[in-house]
């Protein structure tokens, strides 16, 4: 158990277009996800946590209005890259848990590269 | 002070060596725990949650110290699919809210 999707797994965009990403927990009902961003070599960090139902939390730092995320259902978290730019290419990284203090459980990613 | 804080690394061992990593954590509140292991351009991977009495899990022992604020992974028998970045995971609780804080992460080799 405990499945998380993600799609898509790369993106190539021209700049200035928008990026939806979905995350998707396949085999149970996730109470929060959360999204990250990794750039090469470095840790990940987080950008925002989303419970179902909810405004997003993002990380201070993180542009609301540029990385917009919807958790519309207790499977789905979406985080769209609205006028993406080169600095945006990154490594983009869900996450889902169930209620409590459990464990995260990771989407493979999506690559981004805006050119 | 960072939240969660491990030796980067690299460590860089020979097959069949022991490895022990150490991560520390600065909430005395802290809930749970657990390591997760990435792979290079992989997402995080959980390898094991870590319990007050220690836990093992095959060639990983994962341990516990609350008093002196810090979680440990022992590998054993290390193998050449180990070579990884480990990731110290703390989940603490704030108010009506649990955040999920992770280590930088420690990069471990095997050579053959």
């Amino acid at each position: 158990g405990a499945v998380v999707s993600q799609h898509p797994s790369r993106v190539i965009c021209k700049s200035g277009t928008s990026v939806k990403i979905e995350c998707r927990s396949l085999d149970f009902q996730a109470t929060t996800m959360f999204w990250y961003r990794q750039f090469p070599k470095q840790s990940l960090m987080l950008m925002a946590t989303s419970n179902e139902g909810s405004k997003a939390t993002y990380e201070q730092g993180v542009e609301k209005d540029k990385f917009l995320i919807n958790h519309a259902s207790l499977t789905l978290s979406t985080l769209t890259v609205t006028s993406a730019h080169p600095e945006d290419s990154s490594f983009y990284i869900c996450s889902a848990s169930r209620a409590g203090p459990g464990a995260q459980y990771f989407g493979p990613g999506t690559r981004l590269t805006v050119l | 002070r960072k939240e969660v804080e491990q030796d980067p690394g690299p460590f860089n061992v020979p097959e069949g060596a022991t490895v022990a990593f150490n991560c520390t954590y600065s909430n005395s509140a802290s809930q749970s725990f657990f390591w997760y292991r990435q792979d290079c351009r992989k997402e995080p991977k959980l390898l094991m949650s870590v319990y007050s009495s220690g836990n093992e899990d095959g060639r990983f022992t994962a341990q516990l110290n609350r008093a002196s604020q810090y979680i440990s992974l022992l590998i054993r028998d290390s193998k050449l699919s180990d070579s990884a970045t480990y990731l110290c995971v703390v989940n603490n609780r704030y108010s009506s809210a649990s955040k999920i804080i992770f280590g930088s992460g420690t990069r471990l080799s095997i050579r053959p």
